[in-house]
């Protein structure tokens, strides 16, 4: 099973600062990363995605660092609005994807 | 575009009903496929589809059956709930090839007493 681990499970970020989320994976196959964004009571939606063959990527107020030889890539979101208050998931495959299990954001004004 | 439909939103069931979750998408993607979320778990893959008369399990795919008639509607059915059923149930829909972003929808909200 190709697990990803996902940590923290809950981020409280002040409006304008910085959000980290940390990802893990397993194995090496060569694979995609992307990261979906869900607000309640909605499914999740492509947020920002990355290769393996590139190291870090860059949205807006949002970013992808990849650390292959770690197995391990994160976002961040820069400038942090109340806006970004969601439930972030990283996931690994390109059909069939495989989730963490879930950041919940909140950004306080 | 509509985008990924299903319905219904809400359900209610007793153990031992059966019932069918419905998904429409518009765009005509070849690729589509059921998840579903619980708490502290991230969503979980249960059946997709490749295309219409092609299905495949996931990594869940227990108590549920799928079938693809057609490339727009891709239905998932229950044959027997179970209280380990209660969940929400995401379908989703992308356009064949790697690295396509997968489009949601908004799901259902089923609870088996």
């Amino acid at each position: 099973q190709q697990q990803v681990k996902q940590s923290p499970q809950s981020l409280i970020v002040q409006k304008g600062g910085i959000s980290i989320i940390n990802c893990a994976y397993e194995n090496t196959a060569f694979d995609y990363f992307p990261w979906y964004q869900q607000f309640p009571g909605k499914g999740p939606a492509l947020l920002i995605a990355i290769r393996p063959d590139v190291s870090e990527k860059k949205e807006g107020r949002f970013t992808i660092s990849f650390n292959k030889s770690a197995k391990q890539f994160s976002l961040h979101i820069m400038d942090s609005q109340p806006g970004d208050s969601a439930t972030y998931f990283c996931t690994r495959g390109a059909d069939k994807l495989i989730f963490g299990t879930g950041t919940r954001l909140q950004v306080f004004p | 575009n509509a985008g990924v439909t299903q319905t219904p939103k809400f359900q209610v069931l007793k153990t031992g009903q059966s019932m069918t979750l419905q998904c429409a998408q518009d765009m005509n993607h070849e690729y589509m496929s059921w998840y579903r979320q619980d708490p502290g778990m991230g969503l979980r893959l249960i059946h997709y589809s490749v295309g219409a008369g092609i299905t495949d399990q996931g990594e869940v795919p227990n108590g549920y059956n799928v079938s693809r008639s057609t490339t727009e509607d891709f239905p998932l059915r229950l044959l027997s709930a179970a209280p380990s059923q209660t969940s929400v149930y995401f379908c989703a829909s992308s356009p064949q090839g790697s690295g396509q972003p997968q489009h949601f929808g908004d799901g259902t909200r089923l609870s088996i007493l």
